[in-house]
């Protein structure tokens, strides 16, 4: 199984700072048939369902505000947090879906 | 706007079944035999763990180790519902499980996901 392992555990982070994730894949996850990574990234409050907000890597989900942003190649992978709001309190997840079983990293939670 | 409703969770002795089921709103979802459907669970205090997927029309399935010979997935497109057949449960099987729809170009992309279903296996 391809293993997704995301740092650090927690991020403590000033209201309108950036906050960075990362996500490292025990495999590279970049596609040579399409030249994409088949990375993503969920956002999951408590009590509400996860929410996706990157694809390929780097696509932003519609509706996901452009603070949002995602980068990386290969096996190390970043979600960027410009100018974060309070609303962003959450648990940040990579997941691969180059190879089955899809896997989730452990998250990242990120607070005020 | 979409809408995924989950339903059949419970509290269930170890070894025991559970069907979960999954039901798009109809006038959303008019193509839902278009879309990939996944299942993915979060135990307690725990991460997301991916359970298993279903392509357009039932012929392709897949399931995460830990689940495979245990759970069945499968769909029925005339009433735009996913089933999720769970067997043999274990303890390490409770928490939250969530039906997600996938995104048509990207088919392990979850862009759409119902509120969940608390599945308790205890004695």
């Amino acid at each position: 199984d391809i293993v997704m392992t995301q740092s650090p555990d927690f991020l403590g982070v000033s209201l309108g700072e950036r906050a960075t994730l990362n996500c490292k894949s025990s495999h590279n996850i970049l596609n040579n048939s399409n030249n994409k990574n088949w990375l993503a990234w969920y956002q999951k409050k408590p009590g509400q369902p996860p929410k996706l907000l990157i694809y390929w890597a780097s696509t932003r989900q519609s509706g996901v505000p452009d603070r949002f942003s995602g980068s990386g190649s290969g096996t190390d992978f970043t979600l960027t947090i410009d100018s974060l709001q309070a609303e962003d309190v959450a648990v940040y997840y990579c997941q691969q879906y180059y190879k089955s079983p899809l896997t989730f990293g452990g998250g990242t939670e990120v607070e005020i | 706007e979409v809408q995924l409703v989950e339903s059949g969770g419970g509290l269930v002795q170890p070894g025991g079944s559970l069907r979960l089921s999954c039901e798009a709103s109809e006038s959303i979802f008019s193509d839902f035999s278009n879309y990939w459907i996944h299942w993915v669970r979060q135990g307690p205090g725990k991460g997301l763990q991916w359970v298993a997927r279903i392509d357009v029309d039932g012929s392709v399935t897949d399931y995460a180790d830990s689940v495979k010979g245990r759970f069945t997935i499968s769909r029925d497109n005339a009433k735009n519902t996913v089933h999720l057949e769970m067997h043999s449960l274990r303890v390490e099987d409770t928490g939250v499980y969530y039906c997600a729809r996938a995104r048509r170009s990207c088919t392990s992309c979850l862009n759409y996901w119902g509120q969940g279903t608390l599945v308790t296996v205890s004695t």
